[in-house]
């Protein structure tokens, strides 16, 4: 499958624990992206990385939330001291050169 | 920052009819519009898009237009089958960052 991966599809948590979420973008694309979306909502812009420079983070959902993408190819969305609200599909998109995103089957975030 | 309305929220329409979805953008600046289709429990998908040196585009039996001064674009799908049914989310974005701001979504049913 050369198509965007997402790990894991569910994770169910309790509040309080730190959550990673991996993403493994279609391996030419060199921007990746990271959005949230809640039910009946649109996706909602977290941050982006340009190979592995992450170039905009000021709209991550609070200092719990960081990202990386170490070597620029898979990225990591970790959550620390989750809490209810948090609970969402975690969305990634990698994206082509003329701006086009791919998005990933997402990983759906239960806190209880 | 950019605000983009969408509607109708809901749009019910019989197999065969077409279909119109609008949507509104706040900032003048943003010149690339992809329309992306989320059909129950699965990824969005790219449909379509336009940039803004276009005022149409068609694929098949889907459509783009946009009005720049208007600062309005809009999904046309013709000929309406039930696996259209889905809900279906506008964006608009700034060339260079790319960084999409999400419509709330429409949700299309067809009926057989």
């Amino acid at each position: 499958d050369t198509g965007v991966s997402q790990n894991p599809r569910h994770k169910i948590t309790k509040r309080g624990q730190n959550v990673t979420f991996r993403c493994d973008p279609i391996s030419e694309h060199n921007r990746l992206y990271w959005y949230r979306q809640t039910l009946g909502q649109g996706p909602e812009f977290l941050t982006y990385f340009q190979n592995e420079a992450q170039l905009e983070k000021s709209r991550l959902l609070s200092d719990r939330f960081s990202a990386e993408r170490p070597k620029g190819s898979f990225s990591t969305l970790e959550i620390q001291r989750t809490e209810q609200g948090d609970s969402a599909m975690y969305l990634c998109a990698s994206e082509t050169s003329v701006g086009e995103q791919y998005f990933g089957p997402g990983t759906r975030l239960t806190v209880t | 920052g950019e605000n983009v309305e969408q509607h109708p929220s809901t749009l019910s329409v019989q197999e065969g009819d077409s279909a119109v979805i609008k949507c509104t953008y706040s900032d003048s600046a943003s010149n690339y519009f992809p329309w992306y289709k989320q059909e129950l429990g699965k990824r969005p998908q790219l449909i379509i898009d336009i940039r803004s040196n276009v005022g149409e585009k068609k694929d098949q039996r889907i459509a783009v237009t946009l009005n720049k001064t208007a600062k309005h674009f809009s999904l046309h799908i013709t000929e309406t089958q039930p696996e259209d049914s889905a809900v279906y989310f506008c964006a608009a974005s700034i060339g260079g960052s790319y960084i999409p701001t999400f419509g709330r979504g429409t949700s299309l049913i067809v009926h057989p």
